[in-house]
């Protein structure tokens, strides 16, 4: 079945620090990839997705790009702030699956030291 | 303003008994879904609706039954809880657009604890 990866549970960066969280996808055909954010009490945000290999999403200094090949959407971001601490989800979209279904990965909770 | 209301934002509940989570949309959309959020595990879909109409349900128990009296509005019944009912249920809503690129929108959630 469909499934995504987050290797990391917890990332703790400092201020101004490089980003990378890393999400790896198992799926059939071409799904479309996203990215979520949960601030604490709150339900998941929609940051921004991508639907063909190579294709780059990004939205609020964050980026991933679509690679097919390494079946990767990996989360970047150059220069982090304390208000970016949150719980990041990889998801991924199927063709055949139920409508709205999202495979989640298990999150990645960023913590930025100020 | 939260475009994806859910009441309550809190529910305690004794074992055996029943509840009702609310939700409201005012996005527009013609979707709506139920996912849950247990301790240690990942989201989980559990319904979807399109038009009113019952689209997939992926929860093994009938003990979870959506209502939906209104086009914006997608409620959940829950029956006879149990402690493993205990958890965050979030609302989401999407415009359907017949691929797999739907983008979900969430409510802040319900949290369940049942004792």
């Amino acid at each position: 079945g469909d499934s995504v990866t987050q290797t990391e549970g917890q990332v703790a960066l400092s201020e101004e620090d490089f980003l990378t969280i890393h999400c790896n996808y198992s799926a059939s055909g071409y799904p479309a990839l996203f990215w979520y954010v949960q601030y604490p009490g709150e339900g998941p945000q929609f940051l921004f997705r991508a639907s063909r290999d190579k294709e780059k999403g990004s939205s609020r200094g964050f980026e991933a790009t679509y690679n097919k090949e390494a079946t990767s959407f990996h989360l970047q971001k150059a220069s982090v702030q304390e208000s970016d601490s949150a719980v990041y989800y990889c998801a991924l979209s199927n063709r055949g699956s139920a409508l709205g279904r999202l495979h989640f990965g298990a999150g990645t909770q960023l913590i930025v030291i100020p | 303003d939260p475009k994806i209301i859910q009441k309550p934002k809190y529910l305690v509940a004794v074992t055996g008994s029943e509840k009702i989570l609310i939700c409201e949309q005012y996005l527009g959309h013609n979707a709506m879904y139920w996912y849950r959020q247990s301790a240690k595990k990942p989201l989980e879909f559990m319904f979807s609706y399109s038009y009113q109409k019952l689209m997939d349900n992926q929860t093994a128990s009938s003990r979870f039954q959506p209502q939906s009296s209104k086009k914006n509005h997608l409620d959940l019944q829950i029956t006879a809880l149990k402690p493993d009912d205990s958890a965050t249920y979030f609302c989401a809503s999407s415009q359907e657009t017949g691929g797999s690129q739907n983008t979900l929108y969430f409510g802040a959630g319900t949290r369940l604890s049942v004792l």
